[in-house]
């Protein structure tokens, strides 16, 4: 069965730091990769996508993310975290029938 | 940005009543979704449409029915609220085609049933 994992529930960063989260996912196929972003009150906003050619993708607000297929791994970075990336992060896979979304990895930043 | 919209983004009712949640997009995508979304968990897809006159249940159980009749809108409507529905909801839509098309989100309706 198609599913996407994010360990990490709750991730606590400085200003300043670098950040990574953890994306995994279980799909047989070509996955169609998705980081979105959720701030309170709000919907979810697309960060980037993977679906093919280079590995490594780039995306809105300097956030990046590698694909490893060895892995099934699809992990977000940011070089340098700010105080508005405090956010919650979903990761997600597209099947082309249905999108599946992982539970989501709340992100604090302090000073 | 998406152009996607939900109405009312917050509501509080009480038992027994009938509510529709308003969904309407702007950017003619065929696609429509519903989700649910509580705290901790992932997004569980209630409801979808591949276009007019085309609606299907998704993997959560909802007592929740949905109806598209122009490409645009995609009321979701409870018969009959109980505290069990009380929820964020979620709808999105995206582009037929290739399955690299992202899901554009709505700000999300906040539901309470007392």
């Amino acid at each position: 069965a198609q599913s996407v994992t994010q360990p990490d529930i709750h991730i606590t960063v400085s200003e300043g730091a670098s950040l990574e989260l953890r994306c995994n996912y279980s799909y047989g196929a070509t996955p169609y990769l998705f980081w979105y972003v959720q701030s309170p009150g709000q919907g979810l906003q697309l960060l980037l996508k993977y679906f093919s050619g280079d590995t490594l993708v780039q995306g809105i607000k300097g956030f990046e993310a590698e694909f490893k297929r060895s892995q099934s791994s699809f992990n977000l970075r940011k070089p340098s975290v700010h105080w508005s990336d405090a956010a919650e992060y979903f990761c997600a896979v597209n099947t082309g029938n249905q999108f599946y979304f992982g539970t989501g990895t709340s992100l604090t930043v302090i000073p | 940005e998406a152009d996607i919209y939900q109405t009312p983004r917050y509501l509080v009712i009480g038992t027994g009543k009938k509510i529709t949640l308003e969904c309407s997009q702007t950017m003619g995508h065929d696609k429509m979704y519903w989700y649910q979304q509580d705290p901790g968990m992932e997004l569980h897809l209630i409801h979808y449409s591949y276009g007019v006159n085309s609606t299907e249940k998704g993997d959560l159980s909802s007592e929740s029915t949905v109806s598209r009749i122009r490409t645009e809108h995609f009321p979701l409507t409870l018969e009959s609220a109980r505290p069990s529905h009380t929820s964020q909801y979620l709808c999105a839509s995206s582009e037929s085609g290739s399955h690299n098309q992202p899901q554009h989100f709505g700000d999300g309706t906040r539901l309470s049933i007392l």
